[in-house]
């Protein structure tokens, strides 16, 4: 049973324009949600973070959005760079209780085209 | 320079052997986990611990085996009995705030040959 979705495996975007990358959730315990970036043969590392206190948080170039009425989340990225190619995980987290272990999507592929 | 470190970054394990796979970090993070990476199946928790002497099992944890036994230290076995161990493995650490989440290593390849 996958409790968060990324639908979109993969994505193209030419570079100046907005890269909007979607994740669905089921899991309404879960309260607060991440984004990662990963490139090939590395670890994911931390994009950008949202409680579920929040409807939106910024960082930069980077925004995430949180529909908690849809289980919804967006990551947008703008302007999009080529760097910014890579695939991209959104996690959630259901609380700090035990361990705060978060549950992760499949993964949206970027390009950022020239 | 605090991180997570992973080694070997690659290996390769013959069919019956068991390989275990190192993951220290140096952040004094209390909570380490061991997670999973196939193609198209996004990250799969295998084990996690949150503090020395005690981990649990994640959701796929059939086949593997991990030890706790120092706050830096989190090593993975992969034992024969995984039928399919062929992945990518990536081992990540968390200082329990919720605002950055985790911390991961570079990842090892592991093939079975």
């Amino acid at each position: 049973d996958q409790q968060v979705k990324q639908n979109s495996p993969s994505l193209s975007v030419q570079e100046g324009r907005i890269s909007i990358l979607n994740c669905d959730y089921t899991n309404s315990m879960f309260d607060y949600f991440l984004w990662y970036k990963k490139y090939p043969a590395e670890g994911p590392t931390f994009l950008i973070s949202i409680s579920s206190i929040k409807d939106k948080n910024e960082d930069g170039r980077f925004t995430v959005f949180l529909n908690k009425s849809a289980k919804h989340l967006s990551l947008h990225i703008v302007p999009s760079q080529p760097g910014d190619s890579a695939v991209y995980f959104c996690a959630a987290s259901d609380g700090p209780g035990t361990a705060s272990k978060l549950t992760f999507g499949t993964g949206t592929r970027l390009q950022v085209t020239l | 320079d605090g991180g997570i470190t992973q080694s070997p970054k690659y290996l390769f394990r013959k069919e019956g052997q068991n390989v275990t796979l190192s993951c220290e970090q140096n952040l004094n993070h209390d909570a380490m986990y061991w997670y999973r990476q196939d193609p198209g199946q996004g990250l799969r928790l295998i084990y996690y611990s949150q503090i020395v002497n005690d981990f649990q099992k994640g959701d796929i944890a059939e086949g593997y085996s991990v030890s706790r036994e120092k706050k830096e230290s989190f090593p993975l076995t992969v034992t024969s009995a995984q039928k399919n161990p062929t992945a990518f493995y990536l081992c990540a650490s968390e200082l329990r705030d919720r605002h950055y989440g985790y911390t991961f290593g570079s990842g090892t390849r592991l093939t079975v040959v």
